[in-house]
């Protein structure tokens, strides 16, 4: 089993392009997570999937967008990309509301 | 609203000597979860322990020993006879999910303790 896999690992961009952040798990999880984390801020949960179909807001969701159209899916888009998105993002998935999550590898982003 | 605090932002220990790590947390739910992660410097994120707000005993795993008291929000993380591989930021996390509206287990972490163990 993979676990949780993120593409791509690495990724430079201008200001004002657009990119899509693939998140994939095969444990068959519904709960789907993305967060970013920045120096000293910990990590913070931008948006979230209780279940194929569904999104939810995080504690920092401006400027992202997100999808879950398949179970084992989770996309997050920066339609219009800032220099303040500049970040690593991990992405996490887990079995039930108190689960431990499971991490993916993460991927480093900059915005120039 | 949830918060974790992790007031020690670095640690330094010499090789086998013992280490705590301090994690505060703030919650109005009485059902709760807290974890510990550990990020080494490869970036990996790896879940160490998860503890309920209704079983406050102590738990040992080898090394690792988690001290968990309701009574000053506390879930503290210690390191016995510490090694270089235990280098790396260690993260406190509090999950507190809304059970009615099914919204998931969104988790809050602290801002971690980077800890380093030298020879």
């Amino acid at each position: 089993n993979a676990g949780v896999t993120q593409t791509p690992k690495f990724r430079v961009l201008k200001t004002g392009q657009s990119m899509t952040l693939l998140c994939a798990q095969d444990m068959n999880h519904e709960y789907m997570y993305w967060y970013r984390q920045d120096p000293g801020m910990g990590l913070r949960l931008i948006h979230y999937s209780v279940g194929e179909g569904t999104t939810a807001k995080g504690e920092v969701p401006d400027g992202y967008n997100v999808s879950r159209l398949k179970k084992q899916n989770f996309l997050l888009g920066l339609e219009s990309a800032a220099p303040s998105q500049t970040s690593v993002y991990f992405c996490a998935s887990s079995w039930g509301l108190y689960n431990e999550q499971f991490f993916g590898p993460g991927t480093r982003l900059t915005v120039l | 609203a949830q918060k974790v605090t992790q007031a020690q932002t670095e640690i330094s220990v010499v090789e086998k000597e013992d280490v705590t790590l301090d994690c505060v947390y703030e919650t109005r739910d009485t059902t709760y979860y807290l974890f510990w992660y550990k990020q080494p410097p490869s970036g990996e994120l790896v879940f160490l322990i998860r503890r309920n707000s209704f079983d406050e005993q102590n738990e040992i795993s080898g090394r690792y020993s988690w001290n968990f008291q309701k009574s000053t929000s506390s879930f503290n993380f210690t390191i016995t006879a510490s090694q270089v591989v235990d280098s790396a930021v260690y993260f406190c996390a509090l999950s507190e999910g809304d059970i009615l509206t099914g919204g998931g287990n969104k988790l809050t972490f602290g801002t971690g303790t980077q800890l380093k163990v030298e020879l």
